[in-house]
């Protein structure tokens, strides 16, 4: 079962909208962290934001925001007045806590394209 | 900010050449790790490291091998490079906190693109 499901293949949006890319997200561990990456079309991957699972408040840094239901399951990032710079790939991945220390759990991402 | 370093970043080769993806990263970061992505789809973990002489395979099996003699430094090797190699490699590195936990955060590098012909 896919531990990771990014349901949006693309999405379009205009230069200072707000866009929130949809991230859920599979596991019976009680602990567990979520984390976005941005990928640009350069290839590196750009660590955005991260959500605990007993974190009590929503994790914000600048534009982004992580819209976390946990009962949902849902890790969704929030990106305010998106710019032309925000045109990337953006991958939602998780660690759960009997696999800490070892590797990120990654989406197969959704593509956003900001225009003016 | 985190300062970890690919070499080289794009790399053209015949097929049955041996290559050596470089990575280092200057964080003194304990765990290391080599990712295989395909254009447009996700990372898949191809080797781990949890420190010096460790070196674990990951979930997507590759042909490829790799060390830890420095901690600063996770190279990647192919003995014999074939055209289903061809992807790009992502190196990364976290630092162990506190017990550990899910809260490590993973830094990468540039990545490598590799062409098999």
């Amino acid at each position: 079962a896919q531990k990771i499901t990014q349901t949006q293949p693309g999405m379009f949006v205009q230069e200072k909208e707000a866009v929130t890319l949809d991230c859920t997200y599979d596991t019976s561990d009680p602990s567990y962290g979520l984390f976005w990456y941005k990928q640009p079309s350069s290839g590196e991957m750009i660590f955005l934001i991260y959500q605990g699972s007993y974190d009590q408040q929503n994790a914000t840094e600048g534009r982004y925001s992580l819209n976390f239901q946990k009962a949902r399951k849902s890790a969704n990032l929030v990106i305010s007045a998106s710019q032309l710079g925000d045109s990337a790939m953006y991958f939602c991945a998780m660690r759960e806590i009997n696999q800490a220390g070892t590797a990120l759990i990654f989406g197969k991402g959704t593509t956003l394209s900001v225009s003016s | 900010e985190a300062d970890i370093y690919q070499t080289p970043r794009y790399l053209v080769i015949g097929t049955g050449k041996k290559i050596t993806l470089e990575c280092s990263q200057t964080m003194g970061h304990d765990k290391m790790y080599w990712y295989q992505q395909d254009p447009g789809m996700e990372l898949h973990l191809i080797h781990y490291s949890y420190g010096v002489n460790s070196t674990e395979k990951g979930d997507l099996s590759s042909e490829s091998t790799v060390s830890r003699i420095r901690t600063e430094h996770f190279p990647l090797t192919l003995e014999s490079a074939r055209p289903s190699h061809t992807s790009q490699y992502l190196c990364a590195s976290s630092a162990t906190r506190g017990s550990g936990g899910p809260r490590e955060t993973q830094y990468f590098g540039p990545g490598t693109r590799l062409l098999v012909l």
